[in-house]
């Protein structure tokens, strides 16, 4: 059974970097889209951005110009990078892996199975 | 991006009850080359991660009680439990993977009346 366990800073000042790490145990690193998702304070989920087995990422257009999500295959480890953060990035941020469906001879991400524990984030001054 | 928005925003059940939950997108999230509705249903619990209880907006994930069930096509669709139990006290959340841009609704709470 995939396991994921995250770790990064929780207290950040505004335009710092946030910097996140996902190790993933159990199950097959390369078989799965992995994805970071956020949750506010009180709002609703937020999908940030997937990357598939083949290394290529997509991103929500509302931060793709701050966000970077990169893999360590050899480490079985995703990694989030969001730049210039201000207080709207205040959130719990979960990893989450995508067993992906097939159709048509492409595959993409879809629903999210399993999730990492989540971590508080909190930018402030 | 596609809208979801979830009814009620919270309910209260009694215990052996239905709970029935609405989730409706902005547009149509049914994939006409497959007959597939690309929607999925979550339940998080406090202080934990959200959990995939139904996809392809019926289809139970591996674990799940037969008492949760999702039907719907569309726009229009609906996360039932069919006798609530104490350990379904939690927010629920529908989300689409239509498009690559993935989005949520903004969740229902669900309590024991």
């Amino acid at each position: 059974q995939v396991q994921l366990q995250q770790w990064g800073a929780g207290l950040l000042k505004p335009s710092e970097t946030l910097s996140l790490t996902c190790a993933v145990y159990g199950g097959s690193f390369s078989g799965y889209y992995w994805s970071w998702i956020r949750q506010p304070p009180g709002k609703r989920l937020e999908w940030i951005g997937e990357i598939n087995p083949s290394g290529s990422t997509i991103y929500n257009p509302s931060l793709k110009s701050r966000v970077t999500i990169s893999v360590d295959t050899s480490e079985n480890q995703l990694s989030l990078q969001l730049n210039s953060v201000t207080a709207a990035d205040t959130a719990v941020y979960y990893c989450a892996g995508e067993p992906g469906y097939c159709i048509g001879g492409h595959c993409y991400g879809g629903w999210f199975g399993p999730w990492g524990q989540g971590a508080l984030v909190t930018v402030s001054s | 991006d596609i809208v979801m928005t979830q009814s009620p925003d919270s309910l209260a059940v009694s215990l052996g009850e239905r709970a029935t939950i609405n989730c409706k997108s902005s547009q149509s999230v049914l994939y006409n080359s497959n007959s597939k509705n690309y929607l999925a249903w979550y339940q998080q619990k406090p202080g934990q991660p959200p959990k995939v209880l139904i996809y392809w907006a019926s289809t139970r994930e591996s674990g799940v009680p037969d008492r949760f069930s999702g039907s719907g096509s569309g726009t229009d669709f609906t996360l039932t439990i069919s006798s609530l139990q104490a350990e379904d006290v939690a927010v629920y959340y529908c989300q689409q993977y239509y498009t690559s841009t993935r989005t949520f609704g903004q969740g229902t709470k669900v309590e024991i009346k």
